[in-house]
């Protein structure tokens, strides 16, 4: 079975200053790994993806995130928070070896503060 | 760029009515998928349907859920008798083969009263 964890529901930072999510995974397959984003009153688009490949992948926004197998670990991170950053991430892991539906974390609330 | 749509966007409804919710996945795409987060809490998986039958259902997904692909376009999700915990943001989602990122409409706010 799979499943994600998200360390911290809220994280609190200074525009312009590093954004880190934490995501933590456990699989039993080779995971595939997604971070989504949520704005208020809106759905969840898709900032980025790992499937395979280069373990560094870049999303929009100036997003990026880092797969590490031996830690298992797939951290948001962006070097400067702009104020319109401010939203729920929400990590997931898809159950690809199966129907592919996403096993989401818990979420994170990203505040930014000017 | 092609996107999933839904509609309504909030319905009330009082409790043991049924609700259609209804969703335009995007038009190439194979399979389908309704999730539902309940506020302030994680989005959680419903139902996968792929070929024109249910895939994967979860615990949530009891006898008064039914999903359909009526045509070539349309998804809906009824509940057939709705309770207050059923009240929630429900969220359709449609991929391709490959690759396996889902595509998520703007969700649907249902109230139960």
């Amino acid at each position: 079975a799979q499943s994600v964890t998200q360390l911290g529901s809220h994280v609190s930072v200074s525009e312009g200053a590093l954004v880190l999510l934490r995501c933590n995974y456990s699989s039993s397959v080779p995971p595939y790994l997604f971070w989504y984003v949520q704005y208020p009153n809106q759905g969840l688009q898709l900032l980025l993806k790992y499937t395979t490949g280069a373990t560094l992948v870049k999303g929009i926004n100036g997003f990026e995130a880092e797969f590490k197998k031996s830690e298992t670990s797939f951290h948001l991170t962006k070097p400067s928070a702009h104020m319109s950053d401010a939203a729920e991430y929400f990590c997931a892991v898809s159950d690809w070896g199966n129907t592919g539906k996403l096993i989401f974390g818990q979420g994170t609330t990203l505040q930014v503060k000017p | 760029e092609p996107e999933v749509t839904q509609t309504p966007s909030h319905q009330v409804t009082q409790m043991g009515q049924e609700v259609i919710l209804r969703c335009v996945p995007i038009s190439n795409h194979l399979y389908f998928y309704w999730y539902r987060q309940i506020l302030g809490q994680k989005v959680e998986f419903l139902v996968s349907f792929y070929n024109n039958e249910i895939s994967e259902k979860s615990e949530i997904f009891d006898d008064q859920f039914s999903v359909e692909r009526p045509d070539g376009s349309n998804f809906t999700l009824k509940i057939r008798s709705t309770k207050l915990e059923d009240s929630a943001m429900y969220f359709c989602a449609s991929r391709d083969h490959e690759p396996y990122e889902q595509y998520f409409g703007p969700g649907t706010r249902l109230t139960v009263t």
